[in-house]
């Protein structure tokens, strides 16, 4: 598929449970963004990676954890959510001067 | 702080009519803005941006650095315009580092 893949779609979790969230791009960009959507507020950017080095961290809680191996795929691992935490996740991904390529999201709900 | 306000979080027009939905931002520097658009089960994607100086389905937007305005504008709205609006701006140019407004749903009735 090309684009950006999220996945999974949809993901509920206990509050001590541990999860990743999987973010692939096949567009060959070279920047890439973890994204926090919930209903009352507008996105908010968590994370950005530039050439696999992550250039942005806008003050999210350490129970958020981004890695990047590479230039194509981007992974959040999860750890001891609140109930607060339940958002839509979007990925995107860029290259220089072009517009954020956005997948579709993973609906997350802690419970 | 750059900052991007959608004053409306619904706006509802009746097709044909012209739609105009309400961006403006505060930023310190020389912005670059964008509009997005979600349409129902699909995923955010680019609609226009300001230095592009494009008509997108018929949408337009012009920035207007006076009154820090950004609207997006259609002459004739469609059913199909039917949306999510996300108006956001973006402090340098990788396109992906943007400040998002709260966003307006656009409803255009038949």
């Amino acid at each position: 598929e090309t684009g950006v893949t999220q996945t999974p779609r949809h993901l509920v979790m206990g509050m001590t449970n541990k999860k990743s969230l999987k973010c692939e791009q096949h567009l060959g960009h070279n920047a890439m963004y973890w994204y926090k959507q919930s209903a009352k507020k507008p996105l908010e950017l968590m994370f950005v990676y530039n050439f696999k080095e992550q250039t942005e961290n806008n003050s999210v809680p350490s129970r958020f954890s981004p890695e990047c191996p590479n230039s194509s795929h981007l992974f959040l691992h999860l750890h001891t959510l609140q109930p607060e935490d339940s958002a839509l996740y979007l990925c995107a991904s860029s290259q220089e001067d072009t517009e954020a390529f956005f997948g579709q999201g993973t609906r997350l709900t802690v419970v | 702080a750059q900052r991007v306000t959608q004053p409306e979080k619904l706006l509802s027009v009746f097709k044909g009519a012209p739609v105009e939905l309400k961006c403006n931002y505060s930023y310190s520097g020389s912005p670059e803005l964008f509009w997005y658009v979600q349409y129902s089960r699909q995923r955010l994607q680019l609609l226009l941006r300001h230095i592009s100086r494009e008509s997108i389905k018929g949408f337009t937007a012009d920035l207007n650095k006076g009154e820090t305005s950004f609207h997006l504008k259609k002459p004739f709205a469609q059913e199909e315009d039917s949306a999510m609006y996300y108006c956001a701006l973006d402090r340098n140019t990788n396109a992906g580092k943007s400040t998002f407004g709260d966003g307006t749903t656009l409803t255009v009735k038949p």
